[in-house]
């Protein structure tokens, strides 16, 4: 299968920082990524979806100033968490689209973000 | 995406056969069956989709009934590392972000 990474795997950050999150395709260039976010507990929701080269689609709820999404390449596509709070705490997954194939989307590992 | 309708949990010995079942009962002609697993505090990991026809591979079986109203995804023989929460999501093609719901804990005792 087709592997996609994420970078960092967990970060922890005071109050009011930015974090960014990268997600990368390994072995395929990925034209459509998303973003996810999973509270402890709960099933994942997306946030987002970021096509190359152009504005993030933002899931109703979801603050596009807060979450700043950039896809600048086939293969990288990152999140940007700005002025964290504790309530941005959670677990972020990010996937990438394969074209060519039958709308499979495969995963990354995860970043684990804790705010203080 | 139509919704699905999945048990919160199932338990299954070690070894043995896991079928986990999914209702679709709205689900539309252009619509697939995906099936995804999380282990714990992992991505999400894709398993198999299906269209009409039953699918196989390394990983599971899918069988769908010939109304498409419901599926059943069947890891053959399985093992403690299988215990995770299976997601079943009907959806069309296309490059659109998935719906989670719920999805089934399965628990794998030795």
């Amino acid at each position: 299968g087709a592997v996609v990474s994420q970078h960092p795997s967990r970060v922890i950050c005071k109050s009011g920082t930015s974090v960014k999150i990268e997600c990368r395709s390994l072995d395929f260039q990925a034209t459509t990524m998303f973003w996810y976010r999973q509270f402890p507990k709960k099933s994942l929701m997306l946030m987002a979806t970021s096509n190359e080269g152009s504005k993030a689609t933002y899931e109703q709820g979801v603050e596009k100033d807060k979450f700043l999404i950039n896809h600048a390449s086939l293969t990288l596509s990152t999140l940007t968490v700005t002025s964290a709070h504790p309530e941005d705490s959670s677990f972020y997954i990010c996937s990438a689209w394969t074209s060519g194939r039958i709308n499979e989307q495969f995963f990354g590992p995860g970043t684990r973000l804790t705010v203080l | 995406d139509a919704k699905t309708t999945q048990p919160p949990s199932m338990d299954c010995a070690e070894g043995r056969a896991a079928n986990l079942p999914c209702n679709h009962s709205t689900i539309s002609g252009n619509e697939y069956v995906y099936w995804y697993r999380q282990i714990h505090s992992q991505g999400p990991q894709y398993i198999i989709h299906g269209l009409k026809n039953n699918e196989t591979n390394e990983m599971a079986s899918l069988i769908i009934t010939e109304d498409r109203k419901s599926s059943t995804l069947i890891l053959p023989h399985a093992t403690l590392r299988d215990t995770a929460v299976y997601y079943c999501i009907a959806r069309g093609g296309g490059a659109d972000g998935l719906t989670f719901g719920k999805g089934t804990h399965l628990i794998i005792q030795p």
